[in-house]
């Protein structure tokens, strides 16, 4: 089953604007994990957040975590064309242990038009 | 350095035979897990092993099982395919067992007719 839901499910912005994607989760996390997927092919690591952090940055890319609402957020600015994908969040509950277990939020669809 | 490969890319079979999926870690890497993505949904977790252990299990069926090999690569093995195992299986390796980051393949897009 999935550990939480992304919103929204779909996204449509033009090139230079800012996109927001907000995850929601169930249980204790470890760590939470943003990634992309494009086309139905395999997932790029974008960020990792832990739990004892509330704000991360990577170029282009803030994440904000909440655990006391259990929800993070992933912000992409001045967005491209390029940025079109599948957003998905992952995170490692804390009950897995020392186990490498992620589970997956049901995916923002980015699109990003010219 | 070479990322996490997987074969085949693609693969067609009929219900009820077997399949065997491999996947190469990232050089160093110890740890491999093993997703199931069905069209429109997020991955889902099948296993994970560590130093040739298995550390976790999802919420799959007997007909699904793993190993992992010496040199840290991996097989996912599904028997007795049903339609719905037609997916995108997804291998990711990490440094080590645990909230570490997971690097993902390409995948191995599985059709069952």
């Amino acid at each position: 089953s999935q550990q939480g839901e992304e919103d929204p499910q779909a996204l449509s912005i033009q090139e230079g604007e800012n996109a927001t994607m907000n995850c929601s989760y169930k249980t204790s996390i470890n760590n939470l994990q943003w990634y992309r997927q494009n086309s139905g092919r395999g997932l790029v690591h974008l960020i990792l957040i832990r739990s004892n952090e509330r704000e991360k940055h990577s170029g282009r890319l803030r994440v904000t975590l909440d655990t006391s609402k259990k929800s993070s957020s992933l912000l992409i600015t001045a967005s491209r064309a390029a940025d079109t994908a599948s957003y998905f969040c992952a995170t490692a509950p804390r009950e897995t242990g020392t186990a490498s277990k992620l589970t997956f939020g049901t995916g923002t669809r980015l699109q990003v038009t010219l | 350095d070479a990322g996490v490969t997987q074969s085949p890319t693609h693969l067609i079979k009929t219900r009820g035979q077997h399949v065997t999926l491999r996947c190469s870690p990232i050089s160093g890497h110890k740890s491999v897990s093993w997703y199931q993505q069905v069209l429109g949904q997020g991955p889902q977790f099948i296993f994970q092993y560590y130093e040739k252990e298995e550390r976790g299990r999802g919420n799959f069926p007997d007909r699904f099982s793993a190993r992992q090999f010496p040199n840290y690569s991996s097989e996912l093995n599904v028997n007795a395919l049903l339609l719905g195992d037609s997916a995108l299986y997804l291998c990711a390796s990490s440094l080590k067992s645990g909230d570490y980051e997971q690097y993902f393949g390409p995948g191995t897009r599985l059709t069952v007719t």
